[in-house]
């Protein structure tokens, strides 16, 4: 079955710095890799997602690049603020088949503390 | 659109003894699964259903834990008995279609239950 390794586990920067955390997969058949941000006390909630056709995909400070090769895609967030601090994770599925039902893997997750 | 609903938010029980969980997925929502959280951890599937059928509960321990979901609606996931190990956060989560998580159909959490077993 898939598996998901995410690098560090945890992360501290200085405000306005960026961070990036990595991740690999196991299952070559993996097309979808979101990833969620859980603050303390809430469920994990979806910042950005990306399909295995595309290598990478931006959204203001927030970008995801996928290396379908290497199996490893990454979460880069610029200009990183203190309201960024939380727990990430990435995640991955592959498509509805007799071995699979679509359901997301996680990593360990990476605490990501931004030092204001 | 309303979120995934979860009750109660924390519960404490002992060991040996049962305790329930409750979830009412977004309105519309085919499928719906129960995570297990560990402490320090990333979620861990416990059970998915499409609609109201099971399609996989593959980790989920069967000798103490049980889940249902009445007319593809509301579920509840029960521990009967519960063990210490079964300290963590149990996050309900829907998607919209009927073949698991894609990008046109995303996992949408519910805010958990923190369940300490002691």
């Amino acid at each position: 079955g898939e598996n998901v390794e995410q690098h560090p586990s945890t992360l501290s920067v200085q405000e306005g710095d960026s961070a990036v955390i990595k991740c690999t997969y196991s299952d070559s058949a993996s097309n979808y890799f979101p990833w969620y941000k859980q603050e303390l006390g809430k469920g994990p909630q979806l910042i950005i997602d990306i399909r295995s056709n595309v290598g990478e995909k931006k959204d203001q400070r927030i970008a995801v690049t996928l290396n379908k090769t290497a199996k490893h895609f990454s979460l880069h967030i610029t200009e990183t603020q203190p309201e960024d601090s939380a727990v990430y994770f990435c995640a991955a599925t592959s498509p509805w088949r007799s071995s699979n039902t679509g359901k997301l893997i996680f990593g360990q997750g990476t605490t990501l503390q931004v030092k204001p | 659109e309303a979120g995934v609903a979860q009750s109660p938010r924390y519960k404490i029980i002992e060991k040996r003894q049962s305790v329930a969980f409750w979830c009412n997925p977004i309105s519309g929502h085919a499928t719906l699964y129960w995570y297990q959280q560990i402490l320090g951890q990333g979620p861990k599937l416990l059970i998915q259903f499409q609609n109201n059928g099971v399609v996989d509960d593959s980790q989920l321990p069967k000798d103490r834990f049980s889940a249902e979901r009445l007319k593809g609606v509301d579920s509840t996931l029960k521990i009967q008995p519960a063990k210490l190990e079964d300290s963590a956060v149990y996050l309900c989560a829907s998607s919209l279609g009927q073949t698991g998580v894609t990008h046109n159909s995303p996992l949408h959490f519910g805010n958990g239950t923190r369940l300490t077993v002691t």
